[in-house]
């Protein structure tokens, strides 16, 4: 059984510093590796995706992969009230067919003033 | 402007009623999927779609059915055979490869009463 496993949380970050998001996966052969926001009540948003070993930043978020270990991280430098959600991981494994993700449940973000 | 509509927001189900969740796209994404998201929980892959005329069973299919007589639409029904089917339902689209992640549409509330 393929999982993707993320700490529920909450995690909870003060404004400004920065907020440190992990992710688990057990396939091995997984492929394509993406990170979602997900505010409370609305539908995901795609944030960052990434796909070799290492890093990836994007304005204020990193995303981190290893593949070796089977872990992706999300770092968010610089935390706001804003970024208050949860985050959804999402995982790609080689058997899956064309697009189709698993999904860990989540972590969310509390970001104190 | 591109997107995914899904309507109606919110429904409610009497218990034995079916009903159909709507999916529409106009962004010219070949593949659809239907998620069903339970608090604490993952998204879960309930069916999705490839092309026109062609879907396959996810991960929880149980009581539920789909069409894809268009590209742009992939509706969803409960079933009465689905005894729990209070959950938030996404529809999701891509263009297929595992490059681009998946647009979310804003989602349905389901509600049995």
């Amino acid at each position: 059984q393929k999982e993707v496993e993320q700490n529920s949380g909450p995690l909870s970050v003060p404004e400004g510093a920065i907020a440190s998001l992990n992710c688990t996966y057990s396939d091995r052969g997984s492929q394509s590796f993406f990170w979602y926001r997900q505010y409370s009540g609305k539908s995901p948003e795609l944030i960052m995706f990434i796909y070799s070993n290492g890093d990836k930043e994007d304005g204020r978020f990193t995303a981190q992969l290893n593949k070796a270990s089977q872990y992706v991280s999300l770092l968010i430098r610089d935390s706001q009230p804003s970024d208050s959600a949860t985050y959804l991981c999402a995982v790609m494994g080689t058997t899956d067919s064309w697009g189709k993700f698993q999904f860990g449940a989540g972590t969310q973000v509390v970001v104190t003033p | 402007d591109g997107g995914i509509t899904q309507s109606p927001k919110y429904l409610f189900r009497k218990e034995g009623q079916n009903v159909t969740l709507s999916c529409e796209q106009n962004l010219n994404h070949d593949a659809m999927y239907w998620y069903r998201q339970d608090p604490g929980q993952g998204l879960r892959l309930i069916y999705y779609s490839q092309i026109v005329n062609d879907f396959q069973k996810g991960d929880i299919a149980e009581g539920y059915s789909v069409s894809r007589e268009k590209k742009e639409s992939f509706p969803l029904t409960v079933t009465s055979a689905q005894k729990n089917p209070t959950a938030f339902y996404l529809c999701a689209s891509s263009r297929g490869e595992t490059g681009y992640g998946y647009t979310f549409g804003s989602g349905t509330r389901l509600t049995v009463v």
